[in-house]
This record gives C-alpha cells, sequence and structure tokens, in this order.
C-alpha cells in the first residue's frame, strides 16, 4: 500500500524560509503532489513532481527525489497568510486516485 | 463557475439514522472521489469512480456506498450512521483516469456531519 511521512507541525516568522519534508512508500509510483488547506476549507492543489528535481512557482518550490523516495515543499518570503496545512500526496497502486499524508499545520507569525 | 458543489453543508444524525451526501461537478471530469477528514488523520480516501460506471473502495469504505450517478454526480451514502462517522467530507474531481498526480483534483467546500 502507500504511506507517507510529513511533520504535523512547523513554525516560522514572516519573512523567512521553510521546508516541509514527505517521506513516501508505494507499490508504484506516478508522482508527488503537494495541497495546501486553509482552517475551515476545501484543499486547493499547489504542485506535482513526476521526475526528479526542484520546480518552481513563484514563492513556492517542490523537490522530488525518487531513488530516496523523498521529496520537499520549500515556502519563501512568508506571509501570515500561508498559515494553513500542507498536504503531500501520492496515488494509489492504479494510479488512479490520490493517497494524502496525514499533514503540516504551519504557522507563520509576525 | 461553480466547480464542486456539495449538499448538505451541515448535517446532525442521530445513531442508526441514514442520509445521503450529494457532490455534483460541472467541469466535464470523469473521475470524481470522497474522502473524510479527521483532526490529525488527514484527507483519506472512502470511495473513487474513475469513469462513469465505475466506482471502487479507497483507503476506509466500511460504513458507506456510493453510487455514481452519471457523469456530473457522485453520492455518498451512510446507511447507519455511527459515531464513528462523525467527520468533514469532502467531494472531489479531477479531469483525467489515471495518471497519477498529474490529475488535479478539485475540491468541495466540504459538509460536516455529526453523528450523536
Amino acid at each position: 500500500g502507500q504511506s507517507l511521512e510529513q511533520p504535523s507541525e512547523v513554525t516560522a516568522v514572516e519573512g523567512a524560509i521553510v521546508q516541509i519534508n514527505c517521506t513516501y512508500q508505494t507499490s508504484g509510483f506516478y508522482g508527488l503532489s503537494w495541497y495546501q488547506q486553509h482552517d475551515g476549507g476545501a484543499p486547493t492543489f499547489l504542485s506535482y513532481n513526476a521526475l526528479d528535481g526542484l520546480e518552481e512557482t513563484g514563492r513556492f518550490s517542490s523537490f522530488l527525489s525518487r531513488s530516496d523516495s523523498y521529496g520537499y515543499l520549500l515556502l519563501q518570503e512568508l506571509q501570515m497568510k500561508d498559515s494553513a496545512s500542507y498536504f503531500c500526496a501520492v496515488s494509489n497502486q492504479a494510479g488512479t486516485a490520490l493517497i494524502f499524508g496525514k499533514g503540516t499545520t504551519l504557522s507563520v507569525s509576525s | 463557475n461553480a466547480g464542486v458543489t456539495q449538499t448538505p453543508k451541515f448535517q446532525v444524525l442521530k445513531t442508526g439514522q441514514s442520509m445521503t451526501l450529494q457532490c455534483a461537478q460541472d467541469m466535464n471530469h470523469n473521475s470524481m472521489y470522497w474522502y473524510r477528514q479527521d483532526p490529525g488523520m488527514g484527507l483519506r480516501l472512502i470511495y473513487y469512480s474513475a469513469s462513469e460506471g465505475t466506482t471502487d473502495k479507497g483507503e476506509v469504505p466500511n460504513g458507506y456506498n456510493v453510487s455514481r450517478l452519471n457523469k456530473r454526480e457522485f453520492s455518498l451514502r451512510l446507511e447507519s450512521a455511527a459515531p464513528s462517522q462523525t467527520s468533514v467530507y469532502f467531494c472531489a474531481s479531477s479531469e483525467a483516469t489515471g495518471g497519477g498526480g498529474a490529475n488535479v483534483l478539485t475540491f468541495g467546500a466540504g459538509s460536516r456531519l455529526t453523528v450523536l
């Protein structure tokens, strides 16, 4: 089956850089996804890595190392609005649905 | 664009009662999903429908049934609700079937269910 491990909580201050790690075990790997969820809201897609390396989208970047079964989400120039939960996810074995980690709650303070 | 619409937004049930959560998407997506979210447990997949006419079990299917009514609609039914089913339920859809995480999920706003 699929399993993912990520830290439960991370704290940082405005303007800082924070990295949220994710390690995974899968029986079939298609790629690593990241989703953001603000308190009381719906999860929204942030990024997807199918190949090794760094993908950059504005202040957010995502990294994947398939050989290490490891990835991370990098958030730069943190803002208060980045306070949210962040989930990594991998596909089920058939590639037809996403399995999510338990999420990392990021708290950004001023 | 409405995206993914879930009803009801809130519901309180007594143990043993039944109810159906409704989900509809207007993006012509092929795949639809039901997740539940509990504190500290992340999003757990209940059932999904990779395409119209098919449904499959996810990680936590016990106590639930689903119906893919047509391409737009995917309902989740609790036949005999239990307190352990108190949760926030999210419906989601994605454009394609297969391809792993390349298929971006669009989530509904969630349905908060309390079972007393």
